[in-house]
């Protein structure tokens, strides 16, 4: 069975720039959650869909970033535009309904803003 | 704030020794209490989780959770170099249908032969 996925790995971009970050959650997993793990910071949570629709988005820092996932299958966090605080890494998890404590992670986009 | 709060380390210990690693969180609402590891570079993997009082085995590692006092420790047995990681925990309640974890932010473990 294929784990979460999540591309880039690794994506540098200038401040005022957009990226979009793209999950793949295990399949069958209707939770998808987003974190953010800032340089010498906890993991932070950002929100968490259940199936397509947002359950919990108490964790966006502001409106530069926007959360999609048509379909209820895969997921993408776009930032625009880019700040230097953005850099960090993004993870992406998913897990069953039912079984929400355990959630499977991807390994993660590195992002860079200089 | 809901806050997790772990060693950043370094915890050095030999190969064979036991390894503990401990974790306070500020909310007593919290019903559920993880352990993952992280090497170096790679995703979060959960390797215990416990929501009672008392401790919880799985082969080499042992989950303890005191609610009274707010910490939750994990024990791992015969440790070997393999071990070597960070170890994060994470604390969380229910809300409105979301299962949101709050974590530490590590304790690195090294376990040299």
């Amino acid at each position: 069975e294929a784990g979460v996925t999540q591309f880039p790995s690794h994506s540098v971009i200038e401040k005022g720039q957009t990226v979009t970050l793209r999950c793949d959650p295990i399949s069958g997993h209707d939770n998808l959650y987003w974190y953010r793990r800032v340089m010498g910071k906890e993991i932070k949570f950002l929100l968490h869909f259940v199936k397509e629709s947002k359950q919990d988005e108490s964790g966006m820092p502001n409106n530069r970033f926007l959360a999609e996932r048509t379909g209820g299958t895969y997921s993408t966090l776009k930032v625009q535009p880019a700040e230097l605080e953005d850099s960090g890494v993004y993870f992406c998890a998913s897990s069953q309904i039912g079984t929400p404590d355990t959630q499977y992670f991807g390994p993660g986009t590195r992002l860079t803003v200089l | 704030q809901k806050e997790v709060e772990q060693n950043s380390g370094p915890l050095s210990v030999p190969e064979g020794a036991i390894a503990s690693l401990n974790c306070t969180y500020s909310d007593r609402g919290s019903q559920s209490f993880f352990w993952y590891r992280q090497y170096s570079g790679k995703s979060p993997e959960l390797i215990m989780f416990i929501y009672s009082n008392g401790d919880k085995e799985d082969g080499r590692f042992t989950a303890q959770l005191n609610k009274a006092s707010q910490y939750v420790s994990l024990l791992i047995r015969d440790s070997q170099p393999s071990d070597s990681a960070t170890y994060l925990c994470a604390v969380a309640s229910q809300s409105g249908g979301s299962y949101i974890p709050t974590f530490g932010r590590g304790t690195s473990l090294i376990v040299h032969p």
